[in-house]
């Protein structure tokens, strides 16, 4: 099983839509999650932390259920410029320090 | 302004030879990490180093070499062990909440 699993898509949906992603992690002692933004053949991005208590930042809602292991995006009103690759990223305290896994990515594409 | 920079964006290398891939940061981090990125597959840790003249191995580290003179620069060696060194290679460091923020990333291509 892999420690981060994203359904890879693609998504394609149109402008104005909203749009939620899940992931899964397997590991249990996972410690902070996050999202990041990945355009074509650039670096990822940080897109948001993901806390407990569930956040948000204009039309990005993320949230985290540590009981059955999953945090989820959702992007309301969604635009052209959102697509992207979205990352799920989990961190790991290790011996060795922090470790970030980083799932696969699901592809978000949105279409007029 | 703070950020990181990697260089070059593009590196063409023959089969045999070792390159070097540069990364800078001038964000005041302790923590740096090197990544590579294939299609279709996330990103995957070669090397990180959580302090100057300290690093440590990664998932996949076979086949690279790193070094930690400097708190700013954190320099990836691919070398001719590497099997399947084309790739797209990240490099980042580490923030206050423990996010990672990363270079542009620099192309191998082997010819």
């Amino acid at each position: 099983r892999k420690e981060v699993e994203q359904d890879p898509g693609p998504f394609n949906v149109p402008e104005g839509a909203t749009v939620a992603f899940n992931c899964t992690y397997s590991n249990s002692a996972s410690q902070s999650f996050f999202w990041y933004r990945q355009d074509c053949r650039k670096e990822p991005k940080l897109l948001m932390s993901v806390y407990s208590s569930g956040n948000e930042d204009g039309r990005f809602t993320a949230q985290l259920n540590r009981a059955s292991q999953y945090i989820s995006l959702l992007i309301r009103d969604s635009k052209l410029s959102d697509s992207a690759t979205y990352l799920c990223v989990v961190r790991i305290l290790t011996g060795g320090g922090n470790k970030l896994t980083f799932g696969t990515g699901t592809q978000l594409k949105v279409e007029l | 302004d703070g950020g990181i920079t990697q260089s070059p964006k593009y590196l063409f290398r023959k089969e045999g030879q070792n390159v070097t891939l540069s990364c800078e940061q001038n964000l005041n981090h302790d923590a740096m990490y090197w990544y590579r990125q294939d299609p279709g597959q996330g990103l995957r840790l070669i090397y990180y180093s959580q302090i100057v003249n300290d690093f440590q191995k990664g998932d996949i580290a076979e086949g690279y070499s790193v070094s930690r003179e400097k708190k700013e620069s954190f320099p990836l060696t691919v070398t001719s062990a590497q099997k399947n060194p084309t790739a797209f290679y990240l490099c980042a460091s580490r923030g206050e909440i423990n996010e990672q923020f990363f270079g542009p990333g620099t192309r191998l291509t082997v010819l």
